[in-house]
């Protein structure tokens, strides 16, 4: 079955370090995006991509970058870990367009993320 | 951007039905209305999406008056297990070069009792 995964589940850095998070999509979907989820907040969009060598910024892009080499991965990185990057982080992917009726995003399993 | 309005949260006792209710005034015409679940630690999930008056499907049923300024998610019946956070979104899905505008928020947390 398509599926998405996020590696690793569970991560705790230092301040200053870099940092990627992948996800990984079966589904050939064109569409990946990246979210974080705080308390308080809901999830928020940092980045997300609409094809191969596509990426676009969300609304809380600061401190990340993307990079979209072929259709089933986006790695997320981040450049110098700062403690206020300590969140849970979903990835997930959608159709480009859809004569279904109907399109939703597939979200992964998320990765949690420490910055100490 | 359509921005979405949803209660923080909502109890319900299991086996009544819940109501969830979205407003939405600024909706454009070619907005669907999404509605995702998420239980804790685990990614939202889809649960139905529409654009205009009723859509009915297995797990939900979403109803939307015809001036699409608004919307309802009906559970029926819930159980302890439909305990989660609902989203209401709202957005062009369907032009795939829309999608990043959509804007998840803070949802609703439903807590069903026994």
């Amino acid at each position: 079955d398509a599926e998405i995964t996020q590696s690793p589940r569970h991560k705790i850095t230092e301040t200053g370090r870099q940092v990627t998070l992948a996800c990984h999509q079966t589904w050939n979907h064109n569409n990946m995006f990246w979210y974080r989820q705080d308390l308080g907040h809901g999830l928020r969009l940092i980045h997300y991509s609409y094809g191969v060598q596509d990426t676009n910024k969300g609304e809380v892009s600061d401190g990340y970058s993307v990079s979209r080499s072929n259709t089933e991965d986006l790695p997320l990185t981040l450049e110098s870990a700062a403690s206020s990057q300590t969140s849970v982080y979903f990835c997930a992917s959608s159709e480009g367009t859809s004569d279904r009726g109907v399109n939703e995003q597939f979200f992964g399993p998320g990765t949690r993320l420490t910055v100490l | 951007l359509a921005k979405t309005t949803q209660p923080i949260s909502m109890d319900s006792y299991e086996g009544q039905e819940v109501n969830i209710t979205c407003s939405h005034n600024n909706i454009a015409t070619n907005d669907y209305i999404t509605w995702y679940q998420q239980f804790p630690s685990q990614g939202p999930r889809f649960i139905i999406q529409g654009y205009k008056t009723k859509v009915t499907n297995e797990v939900a049923s979403l109803f939307i008056p015809a001036d699409r300024k608004s919307s309802t998610l009906s559970l029926p019946r819930v159980s302890l297990s439909d305990t989660a956070v609902y989203y209401c979104l709202v957005g062009d899905f369907m032009d795939g070069g829309s999608q990043g505008n959509l804007i998840f928020g803070k949802g609703t947390k439903l807590s069903v009792k026994p």
